[in-house]
This record gives C-alpha cells, sequence and structure tokens, in this order.
C-alpha cells in the first residue's frame, strides 16, 4: 500500500530563511508519481509540482527546489529565502501507476509559519 | 478555464438532515475525485469516477455516504442522514486521463460542512 510520511508537523522560521520540508514515501510500484501541494489560509490546495519516478533530476523553480532521492525514498521541498505569503500548509502526494490505481494519497502535511 | 467549481462553499445543517454536495469539473476531464479534509484524518479519497463510472469507492465511510455523476460536467456527494462527525472540508478533484500524471490533480475551493 502506498504512503506518505511528513514528520514535520510544523515548522516556524524568520523571513529570508531557507526551509526544507521532509517527504518519504512508500510504495511497492516501480513506476509513481509525487506532488507538492500548498494550501494556504483561505483553504485551496493549489499544484506546485509533479515528478515521476523514473526522474531523478531536481527541479528549481524560483526560490522553490525540489531534491528527489529514489535511494532513501524521498522528495524534500525547499523555500529559499522565505516570505510572509509563503505561510500555509504543504502536502506530499504519492500516486501510483499500477498498484494504487489512480488514487492520491496524501501526507499529513506541514504547516509553514513565515514571520517578520 | 474556471476551474472546478463545488457549491455551496459553505454549508451548516442539523443531524439527521440529508446534505448534497456538488461539483463541476474542468471540461474535457474524464477523472473526477471526492476527497474529505478533517483535523485527525487528514485529506483522504472518499471515491473517483472515470468517464462518469464509479470506480473506487472503498473510502467512502459507510451507507449514508452516496454520490453520482450522471454527466460529464456534474457530480454529487450526498450524506443522508448527516451526523456531526461528518463535518469536514468535502474537496472536488478533477484531471484528464493523460494530463494526470503531468500537472496533477486540479481541486475545488471545497465545501466546508459543519452538522450541529
Amino acid at each position: 500500500a502506498q504512503k506518505v510520511t511528513q514528520a514535520q508537523t510544523e515548522i516556524s522560521v524568520v523571513e529570508k530563511e531557507d526551509v526544507t520540508l521532509d517527504c518519504v514515501y512508500e510504495t511497492r510500484d516501480t513506476t509513481y508519481y509525487l506532488f507538492w501541494y500548498k494550501q494556504p489560509p483561505s483553504g485551496e490546495l493549489v499544484f506546485l509540482i509533479r515528478r515521476n519516478s523514473f526522474d531523478e533530476q531536481n527541479e528549481i523553480s524560483g526560490r522553490y527546489s525540489w531534491n528527489f532521492q529514489k535511494s532513501t525514498s524521498s522528495f524534500n521541498f525547499t523555500i529559499t529565502a522565505s516570505q510572509v505569503v509563503d505561510s500555509a500548509v504543504y502536502f506530499c502526494a504519492l500516486s501510483e501507476a499500477k498498484g494504487g490505481g489512480n488514487k492520491l494519497t496524501f501526507g499529513t502535511g506541514t504547516q509553514l509559519k513565515v514571520e517578520l | 478555464d474556471a476551474g472546478v467549481i463545488q457549491s455551496p462553499r459553505h454549508e451548516v445543517t442539523e443531524m439527521g438532515q440529508e446534505v448534497t454536495l456538488r461539483c463541476k469539473p474542468i471540461s474535457g476531464h474524464d477523472y473526477l475525485f471526492w476527497y474529505r479534509q478533517t483535523m485527525m484524518r487528514g485529506l483522504e479519497l472518499l471515491i473517483y469516477f472515470n468517464n462518469n463510472v464509479p470506480i473506487d469507492d472503498s473510502g467512502m465511510p459507510e451507507d449514508r455516504f452516496s454520490a453520482k455523476m450522471p454527466n460529464a460536467s456534474f457530480s454529487t456527494l450526498k450524506i443522508q442522514p448527516s451526523e456531526p462527525r461528518d463535518s469536514a472540508v468535502y474537496f472536488c478533484a478533477s484531471t484528464s486521463g493523460g494530463r494526470r500524471m503531468y500537472y496533477g490533480y486540479t481541486f475545488g475551493s471545497g465545501t466546508r460542512l459543519t452538522v450541529v
């Protein structure tokens, strides 16, 4: 069964600090997809990134970067020079190509608070 | 593209009443998902449809919950009778078969249900 673990329940940082959100996953499939979603205080779920299991290239998008390591089953998310607007709950999610069908399984989320 | 549209945004009802949540997926999307978010259980998949057909309803908590998708542009999630423990935010999401794995799932703004 697929499982996603986000061990950090809550992180508080001061604006301009870098912060890394951890995500560890479990799956029996060789083909799977990993996602990060942002849930700001307004409540909507905003898609940030998708990664295929066969593509371990790290990705950078502005102040956001993602580190995917199959050897440790991790897909960590780093925000560089954090801003108050980054305050939100961040979810890591997994979708298996075969075993899990098309279900998107979420971790429990990490609440990020960025303060001035 | 108006995105995934859910209604109502907020619903307050008395225990025992019937509640109907509505979702309009993005035009052209052939997958539709219903998720529930609570503090205790996080984000959990209730049911999903492919081409209007229910594929997996194993997440539906009990017989009080039912979901339908009469056509490609509309789905409902019904709770009858409602109970206080059903209080949660209910999200609808949609995606297309090929797009799903590249751009993730697009979520609606959610319906916040309170059963008193």
